[in-house]
């Protein structure tokens, strides 16, 4: 079955820590490919997106993400982390040749340390 | 910037009512969705439309209905509210470009409880 996902339920680093969130995806075709942050209370901001060409992107508020065909996996980066950083990450994914609707991830919930 | 404004941010029905959830955008988006979001469930796609008076059902269509009347607008019903409609919703749109491949834009959800 298709099917988006993020293994890691809930992740703790501390502040100024390097984190990689993890995105797994199980589509035939290359899909397109998106990180989204939810904030408590909020609906969800797009991060970064890949739709084909060099497999590092850069998104907004330092984060990167490195498509990996190989390993169908889409993870989602940032060097050094800061303590507004803590939210609820989604992977999704939109299916390349059949792309009518988006599939999310069930989410990372990302703590942040002092 | 995209603005996708949703009528509530906290709403309280009874069982049994019928329930209308306003969303609305201001950049012509062709493209609008309603998920329901539940935790450890993630976003689940209830209906979503790519034209005015068009509607596709999504994963979870049962119990809900939608109207888009007017571009900038997307309506859905709960016909019958039931306590596990208990949730929070979240409105979408893109735009349609280069085909639905194009990043949504998020509402700030409405978080829906039904006694």
């Amino acid at each position: 079955a298709q099917s988006v996902t993020q293994p890691d339920i809930h992740i703790t680093v501390s502040e100024g820590a390097s984190l990689e969130l993890r995105c797994n995806y199980s589509y035939g075709a290359t899909p397109y490919l998106f990180w989204y942050v939810q904030s408590p209370g909020q609906g969800l901001q797009l991060l970064l997106k890949y739709f084909s060409g060099d497999t590092l992107v850069q998104g907004i508020k330092g984060f990167e993400a490195e498509f990996k065909r190989s390993q169908s996996s889409f993870n989602l980066r940032k060097p050094s982390v800061h303590w507004s950083d803590a939210a609820e990450y989604f992977c999704a994914v939109l299916p390349g040749s059949t792309g009518n609707q988006f599939y999310f991830g069930t989410g990372t919930s990302l703590t942040v340390i002092p | 910037d995209v603005k996708v404004t949703q009528s509530s941010r906290y709403l309280v029905k009874r069982t049994g009512e019928k329930v209308f959830l306003e969303c609305v955008q201001d950049m012509d988006h062709e493209n609008m969705f309603w998920y329901r979001q539940d935790p450890g469930l993630g976003l689940r796609l209830i209906y979503f439309s790519y034209d005015v008076k068009m509607k596709e059902k999504g994963d979870i269509p049962e119990g809900y209905s939608v109207s888009r009347e007017k571009k900038e607008r997307f309506s859905l019903i709960l016909e019958s509210a039931s306590t596990n409609q208990t949730s929070m919703y979240l409105c979408a749109s893109s735009f349609s470009g280069q085909g639905l491949n194009q990043p949504q834009h998020f509402g700030d959800g409405t978080r829906l409880s039904i006694l």
